[in-house]
């Protein structure tokens, strides 16, 4: 089955750690994304890549990097100059064969920073 | 900038119709999405609108007006698994632009 995964569900993490969410596509898709999501906003954008070896900052993208690697693999690592880093996170792909360029989104990592 | 609005929360009773609205004001607009998120879950594309017009695709149906910044969607035959929330998207300028509102909760009560 294709899809987008994203582990682990939930997260938790000490303050001044630095955590990276994994997130993975065999969707054979050339766009991925990351958004972060915190109740009562709408999804704002961290990172986006749209080839192997290329990404560029979202409206967010301070406190966080990211890498591709590999076309299947998109990982985001919280880092420890993220002033508010507890949110839930989720990875998505899109394909540029798709007239609509809908994004699939997988099933989110929500963290936790104490 | 760019705005994304939608009503926070909406009621509606298992059977019936709701219309959930969206209005956005954006430059290079290309393209509105809806999507459906049930609580702690993923996002799942709903519809896309670029031309003015309703797009009907079974229970659910989304309309555009450019010229109005204004897009609805309409949910009929209600059922208890429809309660989500649903979240507008706007397209802008090229494919990697994509600004979300903040979502409608939908409660359907039996």
């Amino acid at each position: 089955d294709g899809g987008i995964t994203q582990s682990p569900k939930y997260l938790f993490r000490k303050e001044g750690q630095n955590v990276t969410l994994s997130c993975e596509q065999n969707l054979n898709h050339d766009a991925m994304y990351w958004y972060r999501q915190d109740p009562g906003q709408g999804l704002r954008l961290i990172y986006y890549s749209q080839i192997v070896n290329d990404f560029q900052k979202g409206d967010i993208a301070e406190g966080y990097s990211v890498s591709r690697e590999k076309k299947e693999s998109f990982p985001l690592t919280v880092t420890s100059a993220q002033k508010n880093p507890t949110a839930f996170y989720l990875c998505a792909s899109s394909s540029g064969t798709s007239l609509s360029y809908e994004q699939y989104f997988g099933p989110g990592t929500r963290l936790t920073v104490t | 900038g760019q705005n994304i609005d939608q009503p926070t929360e909406m009621t509606a009773t298992e059977g019936a119709i709701v219309q959930i609205n969206c209005t956005y004001q954006t430059s290079g607009f290309n393209g509105l999405f809806w999507y459906q998120q049930h609580a702690g879950e993923a996002p799942t594309f709903l519809s896309y609108n670029v031309l003015d017009g309703l797009e009907e695709k079974g229970r659910f149906s989304s309309f555009l007006s450019r010229s109005k910044g204004y897009s609805y969607l309409l949910l009929k035959e209600l059922q208890m698994k429809d309660s989500a929330s649903y979240l507008c998207a706007v397209r802008r300028y090229n494919n990697n632009d994509m600004r979300f509102g903040a979502g409608t909760r939908l409660t359907v009560k039996p």
